[in-house]
């Protein structure tokens, strides 16, 4: 049972906007930046956004993050089917002192 | 250009041991910590712990104490991830994956490990 909150599933149209949601405590995104990762099928983790909105190179603007309080967001403009995976929050939590993941959500493009 | 390397997939039998590497290039080694990073079938991604490449003092997660090991040779520049007494629940895909700007920003292609009798 992870500390960090994501929907299962989302789903939206090919060129529609999606939005992703994290929610977690003061222990963990409150007082942490947040990053999430993309998981194409049968591929390992890719960074997408880290410190809360910032973007790797080579990470296209369609993709976006932000956070407030304890909840964070990740936003995909300009959906693709290509854009269909697996997306994680990740955070750390101080009171465990650990790494945290969310439980992910899959991005489904119909 | 950077990246991390792993081992191939492993098949045992419970109650073996298996050793999980995960070779980086391309950057300096030491700056980096290395995680480790378990995905079972079907499941989420959970964090197992991390080696500090510079001192090479590992830290455990919870649920990752006893059975698991971290250890570095960087001589040639390699994390790996020792795991004793395999059981069936073990089996899983392991990644290692390096921790900067406080997010995993690069990511081990991943290293199978099936437990079957």
């Amino acid at each position: 049972q992870s500390v960090l909150t994501q929907p299962p599933s989302v789903s939206a149209a090919p060129g529609q906007k999606v939005t992703i949601s994290c929610s977690g405590s003061t222990s963990n995104i409150g007082n942490n930046y947040v990053s999430w990762y993309q998981q194409l099928p049968g591929t390992a983790p890719k960074l997408l956004i880290y410190e809360d909105n910032k973007r790797p190179s080579g990470i296209p603007d369609r993709f976006s993050g932000s956070k407030s309080g304890t909840s964070a967001t990740l936003g995909i403009t300009g959906l693709q089917t290509g854009d269909e995976a697996n997306y994680y929050c990740g955070t750390w939590d101080i009171r465990l002192s650990a790494g945290e993941f969310g439980g992910g959500t899959k991005l489904t493009v119909l | 250009q950077v990246q991390l390397v792993q081992s191939g997939s492993e098949l045992k039998k419970p109650g073996a041991s298996v050793k999980v590497s995960c070779k980086a290039s391309g950057y300096i080694f030491s700056a980096y910590g290395l995680n480790w990073v378990r995905q079972a079938p079907g499941q989420g991604l959970e964090w197992m712990g991390w080696i500090n490449t510079n001192t090479g003092n590992p830290t455990y997660a919870q649920g990752f104490t006893g059975r698991f090991v971290f250890s570095l040779d960087t001589s040639v520049t390699t994390a790996y991830l020792q795991i004793s007494s395999l059981k069936a629940e073990d089996t899983a895909v392991y990644y290692c994956a390096r921790r900067r700007v406080a997010a995993f920003d690069m990511w081990g292609q991943g290293t199978m490990v099936t437990v079957s009798s």
